[in-house]
């Protein structure tokens, strides 16, 4: 069964506005990955967290690993239109040797 | 770089037809997964191997699905026989080794059975 809750499910936004996500779970993570997957491609790997508590950014995108070890956001400042997609969430679980994903948050902009 | 390659990018075919999806790993990578996504169950792993060997195979819906890795550069997912319900997109990913890096995916393929 899904492990990960991610919310929300879909944002409808005009440009230039931020957007935040997160996923939670009632189970500990290891790992937490955000991912996003354009149209006709496979998900493509925007930031990797390791330790709880973990801030990091890349570009206009910061995600943080939650100090619980529960949950994970991410943050996409200043939206353009190529931001459109959807974004999962992803966890190894600890002590399993499998990654979970979130069912993913469907970006949408308004130019 | 040539990333994760995947064929064919579509598949339709009748319901209890044999289908055969090919996947190229990213070169020295010793990691493979074969996952699929649907509108319900969202992205599940199906099969994961390790350096050509399967590590955990929990995830493949029942004997009509198998795969393989002959060696460090080829997997085969096989359905037979297809079944409707096997509509989905197919990904392949590969990883360095294991779950703690990062994993590389594929364009999918597209599978419609018919």
């Amino acid at each position: 069964g899904q492990q990960l809750n991610q919310s929300p499910q879909s944002m409808f936004i005009q440009e230039g506005e931020d957007v935040s996500m997160n996923c939670t779970s009632s189970s500990i993570f290891n790992t937490w990955l955000w991912y996003k997957q354009d149209p006709g491609e496979g998900p493509v790997l925007l930031i990797a967290l390791y330790k709880a508590g973990e801030l990091t950014s890349n570009g206009r995108l910061t995600a943080q690993f939650g100090i619980t070890r529960k949950d994970s956001f991410l943050n996409i400042s200043a939206s353009i239109p190529s931001d459109v997609g959807i974004y999962f969430c992803a966890g190894q679980l600890k002590g399993a040797q499998k990654l979970v994903f979130g069912q993913g948050t469907r970006l949408t902009i308004n130019p | 770089d040539a990333g994760v390659i995947q064929s064919p990018r579509h598949e339709v075919t009748e319901m209890g037809q044999e289908v055969t999806l090919r996947c190229k790993p990213i070169s020295g990578h010793n990691s493979l997964f074969w996952y699929r996504q649907t509108m319900m169950r969202g992205l599940e792993l199906l099969i994961y191997f390790n350096n050509n060997v399967p590590i955990d195979d929990s995830g493949m819906p029942e004997d009509r699905f198998s795969a393989k890795m002959p060696n460090a550069s080829f997997s085969t997912l096989k359905i037979q026989p297809s079944e409707p319900r096997d509509s989905a997109v197919y990904f392949c990913a590969s990883s360095l080794d294991g779950w703690r890096e990062k994993l590389f995916f594929g364009s999918g393929t597209q599978l419609s059975v018919l």
